[in-house]
């Protein structure tokens, strides 16, 4: 599909493992971001790779939680020693990037991954 | 810092009545402001943006720069508008989004 591919869909774990979760892009966009969505909040901003610079990771909550993104591509959210409180839906997306008349500036969003962790 | 605030978690209208969900965002600069939806059982998806200054589905959201607000708008609510709503901001390529609004349209 065209769309943005995130997997796995549903992921339950035991406290202290830890987990990987992949976001597939839109082909041809440079820009991805990780959200977390939490029952009853918002958005929460993880982290942003632009092209080839270096990620905004301002949203990570803590060190447990890395990601990096290959060839520009595809990304890898990795979360170490899971908590009960990572528990939410992990959501990718991925735009066009910053310049250019075609960047109309939408995010385009997976399905996300859910996460629980026993 | 920017910052996007949903003062409402939970609205509920009836059918044909007129719909408001409220935006403030606090940001020095010139904001991209934005309102995506998520429709059960679907994927977050852009609404509209104030840019194009455009009608989708019947919403229109006004950037109102002295009040730091971009409230979005139907005259006459639908059932199948019942969705999450979220409001963002864009500035140097990072998204921040509101709380979100779940918005409920009862028949």
């Amino acid at each position: 599909g065209a769309g943005v591919s995130q997997s796995p869909s549903n992921k339950v774990t035991e406290k202290g493992k830890d987990v990987e979760l992949r976001c597939d892009p839109i082909s041809g966009h440079t820009a991805l971001y990780w959200y977390r969505q939490s029952l009853g909040q918002g958005l929460e901003f993880l982290i942003y790779f632009q092209g080839n610079s270096a990620p905004d990771k301002s949203g990570l909550p803590s060190d447990r939680f890395s990601a990096e993104r290959t060839g520009g591509s595809v990304s890898t959210l990795t979360i170490q020693r899971t908590q009960q409180e990572d528990s939410a839906v992990y959501l990718c997306a991925s735009s066009k990037g910053l310049a250019g008349t075609a960047n109309t500036g939408e995010l385009f969003f997976g399905e996300g991954s859910r996460l629980t962790v026993l | 810092a920017q910052r996007v605030t949903q003062p409402e978690k939970l609205l509920s209208v009836f059918k044909g009545a007129p719909v408001e969900l409220k935006c403030n965002y606090s940001y020095s600069g010139s904001p991209e402001l934005f309102w995506y939806v998520q429709y059960s059982r679907q994927r977050l998806q852009l609404l509209l943006r104030h840019i194009s200054r455009e009608s989708i589905k019947g919403f229109t959201a006004d950037l109102n720069k002295g009040e730091t607000s971009f409230h979005l708008k139907k005259p006459f609510a639908q059932e199948e508008d019942s969705a999450m709503y979220y409001c963002a901001l864009k500035s140097a390529g990072k998204s921040t989004f509101g709380d979100g609004t779940t918005l409920t349209v009862k028949p």
